[in-house]
């Protein structure tokens, strides 16, 4: 049975600081690896794939660990805009599985 | 403008009354799922399918069906809902080099 652990939240942080999330898979066989953000009531959206050797895109960070089995991702300078629920994905060939998510609130 | 369309996006229902939840997809993407979304569950993939007359079980599909005879396409149908099908549901479509997947803006079913 694949099964995915998120850190539960909620994160409380202030504008400016740096977090981190993390999310673990027991089936290795996933192809591929995404974190998706999900603002309330609203539809995920792709915020970046996870490759391999990691990846960075702005202030977004992440990271894969194959021997571990977890992915992660940092955010630094964090704006109130980030508040959203964050989502790490696992592809296991079109069968995609989702993390229950983590709760992100930056505070003014 | 790529997107991933669904209706309706709000329904109101009783128990046993057939119903379906169209999704459309104008990015020409091979791949499609259905989910729900439930508090404390998470998103659960309830279908997904792979091309044309192609479909396969995700995680949830009991109580639901599918169909794929047109690309852009994918309807999800529920020939007798009960109560514990009420849920958010989203469609979407996956496709490109690194296989994102791109959302539909959700279906909220309450089903009485």
């Amino acid at each position: 049975r694949k099964e995915v652990e998120q850190d539960p939240g909620p994160f409380n942080v202030p504008e400016g600081a740096t977090v981190a999330f993390n999310c673990t898979y027991s089936n290795s066989a996933s192809q591929s690896f995404f974190w998706y953000r999900q603002d309330c009531r609203k539809e995920p959206k792709l915020l970046m794939s996870v490759y391999s050797s990691g990846n960075e895109d702005g202030r977004f960070t992440a990271q894969l660990n194959r021997a571990s089995q977890y992915i992660s991702l940092l955010i630094r300078d964090s704006k109130l805009s980030d508040s959203a629920t964050y989502l790490c994905v696992f592809d296991y060939g079109q069968n995609f599985v989702f993390g229950p998510g983590t709760r992100l609130s930056v505070l003014p | 403008e790529a997107q991933v369309t669904q209706n309706p996006r709000y329904l109101i229902t009783v128990t046993g009354k057939k119903l379906t939840v169209t999704c459309s997809q104008n990015m020409n993407h091979e791949y499609m799922s259905w989910y729900r979304q439930d508090p404390g569950l998470g998103l659960r993939q309830i279908y997904y399918s792979m091309n044309v007359e192609v479909t396969d079980k995700g995680d949830v599909p009991e109580g639901y069906k599918v169909s794929r005879k047109e690309k852009r396409n994918f309807p999800l149908i529920l020939e007798s809902p009960s109560p514990n099908q009420t849920s958010l549901y989203f469609c979407a479509s996956s496709g490109g080099l690194y296989n994102e997947q791109f959302f539909g803006p959700g279906t909220r079913l309450t089903v009485l």
